[in-house]
């Protein structure tokens, strides 16, 4: 059963920390998202990928937010120094490009729920 | 850019009854997708329209979208517990593949 997988599931960290997150999304899948979730916002999207190029960050904050993709199998995203308003849920997505204009969708991953202290 | 409106916010039901939500864009949709979360889980994908009077079903939920593309409503029969979570409506802009999503609607089903 192909799935996303993001790690860690929860993390908890002091202001200031640096924390990365990682995703390995579904074998074959060359769009990669990554969303964040608060009670406030939302599901917001940060950034996201196609064949392992960033096509938009625009939602991320640029000066402590980082969005890459190593290779195909894996997207991190990093916050240095984190902040207490960093608190969320992460979460990475998924999709086969091309073929979702037939219909397919996005996939998500169970998220990484962050929250700094 | 574009941006999805869901209502209402939240919703408390006595088990067996009907309910609605509603999406709407402030443009026309190419893609209209609708997702379940359950507190502390990923987003369940449900359904996904494209053509203006598109109307699908899986089990007891019922999504259409309306002529016009801008409005989508997901409609649940006899709602049951099981039913209970946040769901999120979201759009593709059509160019870049790009989806946003609404503000959610919570759920609560009592039985």
């Amino acid at each position: 059963d192909a799935r996303v997988t993001q790690t860690p599931r929860h993390k908890v960290t002091e202001m200031g920390q640096e924390v990365t997150m990682r995703c390995q999304p579904i074998l074959g899948h060359n769009t990669v998202f990554w969303y964040r979730q608060t009670m406030m916002q939302g599901l917001e999207l940060l950034a996201y990928f196609r064949n392992r190029a960033p096509l938009d960050d625009s939602g991320m904050p640029k000066d402590r937010f980082s969005a890459e993709m190593p290779d195909a199998t894996l997207a991190t995203l990093k916050i240095q120094p984190s902040e207490p308003r960093d608190s969320a849920v992460y979460f990475c997505a998924s999709d086969p490009g091309q073929a979702r204009v037939s219909g397919n969708t996005i996939y998500f991953g169970e998220g990484s729920w962050l929250t700094v202290v | 850019s574009q941006e999805l409106e869901q209502s209402p916010q939240s919703l408390i039901v006595q088990e067996g009854k009907n309910l609605t939500i509603n999406c709407t864009s402030s443009k026309t949709l190419y893609g209209l997708y609708w997702y379940k979360q359950k507190y502390g889980e990923g987003l369940i994908f449900l359904m996904m329209l494209q053509k203006g009077g598109e109307e699908k079903s899986h089990e007891k939920i019922t999504a259409k979208l309306d002529e016009k593309k801008q409005q989508s409503s997901l409609h649940i029969t006899a709602s049951q517990p099981s039913h209970a979570g946040i769901y999120l409506c979201g759009a593709d802009d059509g160019a870049t593949n790009k989806l946003i999503f609404g503000t959610g609607t919570l759920l609560a089903v009592q039985p």
